[in-house]
């Protein structure tokens, strides 16, 4: 079944560690997205890619740093969480391809807690 | 730029009841439009879209939306509410660039009581 899969989907961790948050997608979907939300607000992009090899800075100024070694595999990495980086993390897919209708699918989420 | 506004933070219907979930939009080109809705601890769900085809568009679970131009709206109604309808509705438009990425309103909370 194509889907969209993020682990973990809670993450509790003290200041300072190296954290990796993972998302991959069955899809076989070109682009993928990082969107950060804070509880109650919307989303905002922190990273793109177009494809294999390819990562852009989103709208949203963010420490993390992402790869995109594989299709599928697009993990967003904190390499020193701070208590700033609490926020759910969101992962989408979409098919590549300049229609407007390209719809993003999404991922259940990564709730991080920074102590 | 593209934006979109959601002019209500929170809506609260009885069950039954029409849903009506307000949307602004400002874009220099038509745009494509869509809503998603996110149920607690799940990820966003595509309701509907629109991409300049139909101006009334029909989403899944009894959702619809029509676009506007000369209001510049994006409304998002059902004719009955269900328990079920409740969750975070999110209005948002896609960039102009190829980038495909997604432009989201502030969010709206569906209440729907018994």
């Amino acid at each position: 079944e194509a889907d969209i899969y993020q682990t973990p989907r809670y993450l509790v961790i003290g200041t300072g560690k190296k954290i990796t948050l993972e998302c991959s997608q069955t899809m076989g979907h070109d682009k993928m997205y990082w969107y950060q939300q804070d509880p109650g607000m919307e989303l905002h992009l922190i990273h793109y890619s177009y494809g294999v090899n390819s990562t852009e800075k989103g709208d949203l100024s963010s420490e993390s740093t992402v790869s995109r070694i594989r299709t599928e595999h697009f993990p967003l990495t904190l390499e020193s969480a701070r208590p700033s980086h609490t926020s759910q993390y969101l992962c989408a897919s979409s098919e590549w391809g300049l229609a407007g209708g390209n719809e993003q699918f999404f991922g259940p989420g990564t709730r991080l807690t920074v102590l | 730029a593209q934006s979109v506004t959601q002019l209500d933070s929170h809506v609260s219907v009885s069950e039954g009841t029409p849903v009506l979930l307000r949307c602004n939009y400002s874009s220099s080109y038509s745009p494509s439009l869509f809503w998603y809705v996110q149920h607690p601890n799940k990820g966003l769900q595509l309701l509907l879209k629109y991409t300049s085809a139909a101006t009334l568009v029909k989403g899944i679970n009894g959702f619809e939306a029509e676009f506007k131009k000369s209001e510049t709206s994006f409304h998002l109604t059902k004719p009955s509410a269900h328990m079920s309808d409740a969750a975070e509705y999110f209005c948002v438009v896609r960039d102009s660039s190829n980038t495909g990425k997604l432009i989201f309103g502030q969010g709206t909370t569906l209440q729907v009581k018994p």
